[in-house]
């Protein structure tokens, strides 16, 4: 089965810095798709970015991007320049490439806060 | 266009009650999925249906269902409800296998905040 680790339980950083978040998962598949959710306290569940495991590219959307080491099976999150509105709850997910199911298997969560 | 809309908002039961949640899928999305995110915690998956079948479903006991409706909105009851059910409930909808490379990407509701008492 697969498994998605986020070890960081929780991540400040300072408004315009940049913060790094950690991700890593376990699966035998050689193809999967990763994402990363973010969670603000009004609940609505917001995709930040998502990564196919077959492009070796690192995915990026504006000001995040991501650290993809298949071969370590490590996904990190990169926010640069951190605004007040960035602070939620980050989730990393894992699915699996084919088949109907879209089933989404998500870490525990990192909770980012970001100070003025 | 509207998002993944679900209802009630909050809800509160009683042990050994039952309860059914609702989610209206976005204009287009053929696929539903159901997550229980317990507080503290990542969402686990319960069921994923498409174009009214079931899919996948999750390691929750048979005191969950759910289904889908021809206009792919979705329900999902839970019955003989216990402490441990107390949870937000997602609901994410997709375009589907019609929906291309992209047709995988989830968009998720507001959630139900379910309590048990």
């Amino acid at each position: 089965a697969q498994t998605v680790t986020q070890s960081q339980p929780e991540m400040s950083v300072q408004e315009a810095e940049t913060v790094t978040l950690s991700c890593t998962y376990d699966t035998s598949e050689s193809d999967y798709y990763l994402f990363w959710y973010k969670q603000p306290p009004s609940r609505q569940m917001i995709l930040v970015i998502r990564q196919e495991a077959y492009k070796q590219q690192n995915a990026t959307e504006n000001r995040f991007s991501v650290n993809f080491q298949k071969a370590a099976k490590s996904f990190s999150l990169k926010i640069s320049d951190s605004q007040l509105g960035d602070a939620a709850m980050y989730f990393c997910a894992y699915r699996r490439v084919g088949g109907s199911n879209y089933k989404l298997t998500f870490g525990k969560g990192t909770l980012l806060t970001v100070n003025p | 266009d509207a998002g993944v809309t679900q209802s009630p908002t909050h809800l509160i039961k009683t042990r050994g009650q039952h309860v059914t949640l609702r989610c209206s899928p976005i204009s287009g999305h053929k696929s539903v999925s159901w997550y229980q995110q317990v507080l503290g915690q990542g969402p686990q998956f319960i069921f994923q249906y498409y174009e009214k079948e079931e899919r996948g479903r999750g390691n929750f006991p048979d005191r969950f269902s759910a289904r889908q409706f021809p206009n792919y909105s979705s329900e999902l009851n839970v019955n003989a409800l216990l402490l441990g059910d107390s949870a937000l409930y997602l609901c994410a909808s997709s375009l589907g296998l019609a929906g291309g490379p992209k047709g995988y990407e989830q968009y998720f509701g507001p959630g139900t905040r379910l309590t048990v008492t």
